[in-house]
């Protein structure tokens, strides 16, 4: 059974302060995914990973994989207060079924 | 387009009530799902499809009946509701059945059950 765990659940950060979130995930599986929810709303893709080494990056975030590791990271740059939010990785649960195993979530709150 | 719909937006239930919550998609999506969101948990899959007269059940089935008879809509049946149910369900929907696109979210259901 597909087990994802994100770390960590909660990310309070100052503006302009770099940061790491991390996504590991328990069985193989080379489909990762990347989504935004602000309170109250739905869920925005940022960033689909299909193969081990991906890397992808929107204005101060950056997604990578492992594959190997079981790894998935976002990184965050510069941070900004617009970027607070909370952020879900979610696998593949059999590398292209479309079944998604969601993370628990990283709330991240980045004060001035 | 507008993209992945879903009705109602908000829902109170009494125990033991049915209901059926509703989503379509009008980006020709084959891939269709259903998700609720509790808090603490993430979102965890309902039941999904791979195209029209294809359902397949995910990791929370129990209490829950779909069936898609058009690519468009994708309906959630609530049998008899229980106080468990009470969370936040959204549909997602994506052009591929093989994981290399993204699946586009619905703005949600909120559902009380009482």
């Amino acid at each position: 059974e597909l087990k994802v765990e994100q770390n960590p659940l909660f990310l309070s950060m100052q503006e302009g302060k770099n940061y790491t979130i991390y996504c590991n995930y328990s069985t193989t599986s080379d489909r990762l995914y990347w989504y935004r929810q602000d309170p109250g709303k739905s869920l925005e893709s940022l960033f689909v990973l299909l193969s081990n080494g991906a890397v992808k990056q929107e204005g101060r975030l950056m997604a990578s994989l492992d594959t190997k590791a079981r790894l998935s990271t976002l990184h965050i740059t510069a941070a900004v207060h617009d970027l607070s939010a909370t952020y879900f990785c979610a696998v593949d649960e059999a590398g292209g079924s479309e079944k998604l195993v969601f993370g628990k979530g990283t709330k991240l709150t980045v004060n001035p | 387009n507008a993209g992945v719909t879903q009705t109602p937006k908000f829902q109170v239930l009494k125990t033991g009530q049915s209901m059926t919550l509703q989503c379509a998609q009008d980006m020709n999506h084959e891939y269709m799902s259903w998700y609720r969101q509790d808090p603490g948990m993430g979102l965890r899959l309902i039941h999904y499809s791979v195209g029209a007269g294809i359902t397949d059940q995910g990791e929370v089935p129990n209490g829950y009946n779909v069936s898609r008879s058009t690519t468009e809509d994708f309906p959630l049946r609530l049998l008899s509701a229980a106080p468990s149910q009470t969370s936040v369900y959204f549909c997602a929907s994506s052009y591929t059945t093989t994981g290399t696109d993204t699946q586009y979210f619905g703005p949600g259901t909120r559902l009380t059950v009482l």
